[in-house]
């Protein structure tokens, strides 16, 4: 089963730092350009980073440029977010997603970053 | 970039048909054919219904259909069910980054 899951989140300070996981199995993600996409609580969708497949290229959404880091270990089929100097508004559901197609089509089932003093 | 233009909300009767607009710019829609749509449920990750502006992943009713029109794509739900009731959003490759999201449509099947 093509699968993706994400662990990492939890309650962090403001200014406090985290990283993200996203397990894959089923397939590769070293055939895969892999993006992070956050849900604030009551909120839409935002697209967060991208990262290519050979990890060359990355990519940041503007609000998160200089303090989140995208990376990829393809031995290990995994996909990580490094997430500092935390705010408030950082709050939220993080998504690892698959892109196909110009496409999100697998998703992961989140993980819980609360920004909180 | 800002998020693409969808209406807050969009009902139907059981076994009608609706229609969610997603308006963006000639800075994502209007220059590429790369619109997407996810369903999410409450607490559940989303799902993907539609990409490339009409094609459906293999498993996906064809009562979802997608369609674009200059700047403005559109998911069209026909034979509306209960278990279509959910959030809906638009996405499309843009010019300045790679991805953005629309605001997202909540449908009520009544």
């Amino acid at each position: 089963e093509v699968q993706l899951v994400e662990s990492g989140g939890g309650l962090v300070q403001p200014g406090g730092s985290l990283r993200l996981s996203c397990a894959a199995s089923g397939f590769s993600i070293s055939g895969y350009w892999m993006h992070w996409v956050r849900q604030a609580p009551g909120k839409g969708l935002v697209w967060v980073s991208r990262i290519t497949g050979d990890a060359r290229t990355t990519h940041y959404v503007d609000s998160v440029k200089g303090r989140f880091t995208i990376s990829r270990d393809n031995a290990k089929n995994t996909l990580y977010l490094q997430v500092n100097s935390l705010r408030a508004e950082d709050t939220a559901v993080y998504y690892c997603v698959r892109e196909s197609s110009y496409a999100f089509d697998i998703w992961g089932q989140g993980t819980m970053v609360t920004v909180s003093s | 970039q800002s998020a693409l233009t969808q209406p807050a909300s969009v009902s139907g009767s059981p076994g009608q048909s609706i229609t969610i607009s997603c308006t963006g710019t000639s800075s994502d829609i209007g220059s590429y054919r790369l619109v997407s749509w996810y369903q999410q449920h409450p607490g559940k990750a989303p799902k993907l219904m539609i990409y490339e502006v009409s094609k459906r992943p293999s498993g996906v009713s064809n009562r979802f259909s997608g369609s674009e029109s200059g700047n403005t794509a559109s998911l069209t739900i026909s034979g509306l069910q209960a278990e279509d009731e959910a959030d809906y959003y638009c996405c499309s490759f843009a010019r300045s980054v790679p991805y953005v999201f629309g605001t997202g449509t909540k449908v009520t099947v009544l």
